[in-house]
């Protein structure tokens, strides 16, 4: 059952470039979607979300964009710091009793000096 | 900044044996939910929790499972009778509203069970 799905395990940026992690869903009664940072043996830390009735939302060096019709969505990270290195997991909920989210499998991201 | 603490951080069980993982949500919220990321693997909804009751459950989420807030502020998960397969981080969250927010977690427990 992945609903959302992050194909790339890994991504390695140099620092001040730009990262960008990738993310699709299958599941067109979605209509939140979420970025997640994690560190090992810490929880996920809210990065920044995004609506169904936008395209793209922007907080500092971070935008996510969002393509509804080919049920994507992207996190740009500009320009990369090695603070960034962390592991980046997508999440999405939808309209239901409660807003339950549905994660991705995460794309280990390593900023390199 | 207001944040969800869990305890204990680590928990070592025998097969069989009952655990209880504790989480004090962020003061003002309503909506608390369990999830759980077995190594190497994704996280996974266990369960959410509102005005004192399950909201709604995953299908990993059977009997052995059950959820509480005993006292207004603190929100449990039990595990009656934990298996080998039970190993794994469990983190507790807590959203303000029921939809169209991010939820907050906590650092997470992690549960081995030997």
């Amino acid at each position: 059952d992945q609903q959302v799905k992050q194909n790339s395990p890994s991504l390695s940026v140099q620092e001040g470039r730009i990262s960008i992690l990738n993310c699709d869903y299958t599941n067109s009664m979605f209509d939140y979607f979420l970025w997640y940072k994690k560190y090992p043996a810490e929880g996920p830390t809210f990065l920044i979300s995004i609506s169904s009735i936008k395209d793209k939302n922007e907080d500092g060096r971070f935008t996510v964009f969002l393509n509804k019709s080919a049920k994507h969505l992207s996190l740009h990270i500009v320009p990369s710091q090695p603070g960034d290195s962390a592991v980046y997991f997508c999440a999405a909920s939808g309209a239901g009793t409660a807003s339950k989210l549905t994660f991705g499998t995460g794309t280990r991201l390593q900023v390199t000096l | 900044e207001p944040e969800v603490t869990q305890t204990p951080s680590h928990q070592v069980t025998q097969m069989g044996q009952e655990v209880i993982l504790r989480c004090v949500p962020i003061s003002n919220h309503l909506y608390f939910y369990w999830y759980r990321q077995i190594l190497g693997q994704k996280v996974e909804f266990l369960v959410s929790f509102y005005n004192n009751e399950i909201s709604e459950k995953s299908e990993i989420f059977d009997d052995q499972f059950s959820v509480e807030r005993p006292d207004g502020s603190n929100f449990t998960l039990k595990i009656r009778s934990t298996k080998l397969e039970d190993s794994a981080m469990y983190f507790c969250a807590s959203s303000p509203r029921r939809t169209g927010t991010e939820a907050f977690f906590g650092q997470g427990t992690r549960l081995t069970v030997v």
